[in-house]
């Protein structure tokens, strides 16, 4: 089974509107650590956020929150007020024992104005 | 603060040759991650180092490939002969090891190869 399934490849949002880029993980392991990174079209990777498995609250940082449900074995990354510069891939990842990253397939994301 | 450092950031050469990509992490951090990122494949980890030592070293494709850590500062990951098929953007990425899995990679600005 994939680690870590991003089911959008591609998504458009309008300027200024909220934006959630789905992710679902698959482990047995009961410590572990989910990110997200943010790779525009110049491509370098930018760490955006970090949930940990026992963290009880969602993850926010500035426009960025996740949406983690641990039961559902997801962890959603919600934009919100999306900006122009938002237009980038976004990959998921976890992390388990072993400090591995495993990375999702992606999920372009497009800001119109 | 300096982020981690890769050299360098295109390199275009001819199949047969010898490649050598350069990385200098985030000083204080004691992991270093290769990975190679292409369009069919997308980000696969190749090796990682913790302490300079290696300690997984099962993404590496082929005996072709190799990587070094001789000491906290510097990596190098080598593939010689180098074929088509290793076109790629390359990236190395630091962290903190410690006792939990909080520490999130910093990756540089990644090597992009292009083998003739």
């Amino acid at each position: 089974a994939q680690k870590i399934t991003q089911t959008q490849p591609g998504m458009f949002v309008q300027e200024k509107e909220a934006v959630t880029l789905d992710c679902t993980y698959d482990t047995s392991d009961q410590s572990y650590g989910l990110f997200w990174y943010k790779q525009p079209s110049s491509g370098e990777m930018i760490f955006l956020i970090y949930q940990g498995s026992y963290d009880e609250q969602n993850a926010t940082e500035g426009r960025y929150s996740l949406n983690f449900q641990k039961a559902r074995k997801s962890a959603n990354l919600v934009i919100s007020a999306s900006q122009l510069g938002d237009s980038a891939m976004y990959f998921c990842a976890i992390m388990e024992y072993g400090n591995k990253l495993v990375f999702g397939a992606g999920t372009i994301l497009r800001v119109k104005s | 603060d300096a982020g981690v450092i890769q050299s360098p950031r295109h390199e275009v050469t001819e199949m047969g040759q010898e490649v050598t990509l350069r990385c200098k992490p985030i000083s204080g951090h004691n992991s270093l991650f290769w990975y190679r990122q292409t369009m069919m494949r997308g980000l696969e980890l190749l090796i990682y180092f913790n302490n300079n030592v290696p300690i997984d070293d099962s993404g590496m494709p082929e005996d072709r490939f190799s990587a070094k850590m001789p000491n906290a500062s510097f990596s190098t990951l080598k593939i010689q002969p180098s074929e088509p098929r290793d076109s790629a953007v390359y990236f190395c990425a630091s962290s903190i090891m410690g006792g939990t899995i909080r520490s999130p990679q910093h990756f540089g600005d990644g090597t992009r190869l292009s083998i003739l």
